[in-house]
């Protein structure tokens, strides 16, 4: 079973600023299957990014994925205050069908 | 527009069972394979379970393989999960989410691109 860890755990950071969180598995993934999440208090995850680096339907540009391998990154280019949540990835693969990493809380400074 | 509601959810009793379900609308139900996905309150997300668009295959987690059954009602537009032989560690929000394949340029990807709000299980004597 591929494990995949995010770092940090908690990442306190101004609006406006840059926010880079990461996502390494332990066994190599298809980039084709590394999802991230974001998710707000009281609220059910929303999809952010699939394949790695693509952005779902109505999410802006101001957030991008990268990575291949092992290690996957988020990065978030100016904080807006709407962008303070939690953010997880997640992996799609045989068994079991989906992993999620224990994701990155993302606080205001 | 596509909506997932789950509903089912309560109190139990250590050792007793419970069966949540989920109404979905708004896309072709019966083309879609379909999840269920839990949170402890201030914890992560676990995945739990899979169940194929034709219902002929399934995937159970390892914490709830043997407990738990996926099924679903392509008919009535409807998931299901039988939660049996419950425990505390069990309590938690639980979340039926569809699953997304697409394809393009020679790759597939896949994700779970809507969830429903979530019903919230609470195993406690």
């Amino acid at each position: 079973e591929i494990v995949l860890t995010q770092s940090p755990g908690t990442l306190s950071l101004s609006p406006g600023e840059r926010a880079t969180l990461s996502c390494r598995a332990s066994q190599s993934v298809s980039s084709s299957y590394l999802v991230w999440y974001q998710q707000k208090p009281g609220q059910a995850p929303r999809l952010l990014i699939y394949g790695a680096s693509s952005r779902a339907t109505g999410i802006p540009d101001r957030f991008s994925g990268s990575g291949s391998g092992t290690d996957f990154t988020l990065t978030i280019s100016r904080l807006e205050p709407e962008d303070f949540a939690v953010y997880y990835c997640q992996q799609y693969g045989s068994s079991p069908p989906y992993t999620f990493g224990q994701g990155t809380k993302l606080e205001i400074k | 527009e596509v909506q997932l509601v789950e509903s089912g959810g309560g109190l139990v009793q250590p050792g007793g069972s419970l069966r949540l379900s989920c109404a979905a609308s708004g896309f072709t139900f019966s083309s879609y394979s379909m999840n269920w996905v839990r949170q402890v309150p201030g914890k992560g997300l676990e995945w739990l379970s899979y169940l194929s668009s034709s219902g002929s295959t399934t995937y159970y987690a390892d914490s709830v393989n043997g407990r738990f059954t996926i099924s679903r009602d392509n008919a009535k537009n409807s998931l299901s999960l039988q939660m049996n032989s419950l425990r505390a560690e069990d309590t938690a929000v639980y979340y039926c989410a569809r699953e997304w394949i697409y394809c393009s340029g020679g790759s597939c990807y896949s994700s779970l691109d809507y969830w429903g709000q979530g019903t919230l299980v609470t195993v406690s004597s």
